[in-house]
């Protein structure tokens, strides 16, 4: 079965770092990935990691911890156009099968 | 071109109508999807298409049916829909196989309402 988790909301300032986490219990793996979708948008790519470790791409940064099934996603000098929910979504290694995490909704205030 | 393009942008049916989505890519993928979103929850996958043939179908109504004439295009056609099925229709499309290590480029969605 497929298990990944959230935490459903957070708040920070602008300017601020913050740091959405993610766990993960799958029945395959084969990457994970991070998205970002502004409300009544489509989700857009933010970041794919396969092997553990950090990966760093401009204000975003995403780390992956295959043995404890964790990834978070880092946010840098936050802005308000950073206010969206954030998905990550695992890759399972058979099939097609590609399950979204149920999605953190960020919010930047001033 | 990297753009999944969707029509229509909304649509608004009553439970006997008739009526499709049209996803549409140029960019040479091999692999597209469709997903449905309510409010506030994440992409649930619907359909895969890989190569033009359907290779997942997760357990979606009959009344949801989905075609893909060719590789660029991939219809979602609606028939007897719910209420309950209004929803964001998402239509994403990946480069290779549709191996999950690929990217998945997604469309601006349909916003359907079934009245």
């Amino acid at each position: 079965g497929q298990n990944i988790d959230q935490p459903t909301e957070m708040t920070a300032t602008e300017g601020a770092i913050v740091q959405i986490n993610c766990t993960y219990q799958t029945s395959g793996f084969n990457g994970l990935f991070w998205y970002q979708q502004h409300a009544g948008e489509a989700p857009t790519f933010l970041s794919y990691n396969v092997l553990d470790g950090l990966e760093e791409k401009g204000r975003f940064s995403s780390f992956l911890s295959r043995s404890k099934g964790y990834s978070y996603l880092l946010l840098k000098e936050l802005q308000m156009k950073d206010s969206a929910s954030y998905l990550c979504a695992v890759g399972a290694v058979y099939g097609q099968n590609f399950v979204f995490g149920p999605g953190t909704r960020l919010s930047v205030l001033p | 071109d990297t753009e999944v393009t969707q029509t229509p942008k909304h649509l608004v049916m009553g439970m006997t109508n008739k009526k499709s989505l049209k996803c549409e890519q140029h960019m040479g993928h091999r692999a597209m999807y469709w997903y449905k979103q309510k409010a506030k929850k994440p992409p649930e996958l619907m359909f895969v298409y890989s190569y033009e043939k359907l290779s997942i179908n997760e357990s979606v109504p009959s009344r949801f049916s989905p075609e893909c004439p060719n590789s660029s295009l991939l219809n979602l056609h609606l028939h007897a829909l719910q209420p309950e099925d209004s929803a964001l229709y998402l239509c994403a499309s990946t480069p290779v196989s549709g191996d999950s290590t690929d990217t998945q480029y997604f469309g601006p969605g349909t916003r359907l309402t079934v009245l």
